[in-house]
């Protein structure tokens, strides 16, 4: 099955710990791509990822961190810095950067205790 | 900025009836926008993408529109069903500079279809 597999879908942290998001594609996509979903909001945009070894912050990358060193994989770094990161994180790819349609995860559910 | 706007933010109808989702955006230099359908707690499932050259696009009992000019899309759902119930989310690509592309969303509009 091609697709794109995050986990964990749940996952708690205590405050001031940093956790790591995976985010895996077998598409054999360029670009890849991580959103935050908050209740009553739009997703937005933290890091995106054109090409393996390269990387550029979204609208909200303060707090968080990402490493691009396989074409499938993206991982996402919550670091304690992040001051409210509890939230839906989405993990997203695309044959390239640019026109091209965006395929989702299935997400993870980031709950700081 | 670009910023992306969908009304209403929640809808109810009865099964087998047409609905009319709307989108719209602030800067009409836009290359595609596409719509999306959330089930709650679970990722994005992508339902059409438009390029900024086209007018529509179909799928099924699902017809999108975009009249880029004015800065506005449509989703149009025919004969709903209660398995159309979920948040639909519209999402449109720009570019933010330097060559970058961001696909900014909208809130999304929460669709209860009742049996």
């Amino acid at each position: 099955d091609g697709g794109i597999t995050q986990s964990p879908k749940y996952l708690f942290r205590k405050e001031g710990q940093n956790v790591t998001l995976s985010c895996e594609q077998n598409l054999n996509h360029d670009a890849m791509y991580w959103y935050r979903q908050d209740p009553g909001q739009g997703l937005r945009l933290i890091y995106y990822s054109q090409i393996v070894n390269d990387f550029q912050k979204g609208d909200i990358a303060e707090g968080y961190s990402v490493s691009r060193e396989k074409k499938e994989s993206f991982p996402l770094t919550v670091t304690s810095a992040q001051k409210n990161p509890t939230a839906f994180y989405l993990c997203a790819s695309s044959i390239v950067a640019g026109s091209n349609e965006q395929f989702f995860g299935p997400g993870t559910r980031l709950t700081v205790l | 900025k670009q910023e992306v706007t969908q009304i209403p933010a929640a809808l109810s109808v009865p099964e087998g009836e047409n609905l009319v989702l709307n989108c719209s955006f602030t800067d009409s230099a836009i290359y595609n926008l596409q719509w999306f359908r959330q089930d709650p707690g679970k990722g994005l499932t992508s339902l059409l993408l438009i390029q900024s050259s086209q007018r529509e696009q179909t799928s099924g009992r699902l017809n999108a529109s975009l009249d880029k000019s004015s800065g506005r899309s449509t989703l149009y759902i025919a004969a709903s069903q209660p398995g159309d119930s979920a948040t639909y989310l519209c999402a449109v690509r720009w570019d933010s500079g330097a060559g970058s592309y961001q696909l900014t969303f909208g809130k999304g509009t929460k669709l209860s279809v009742i049996p």
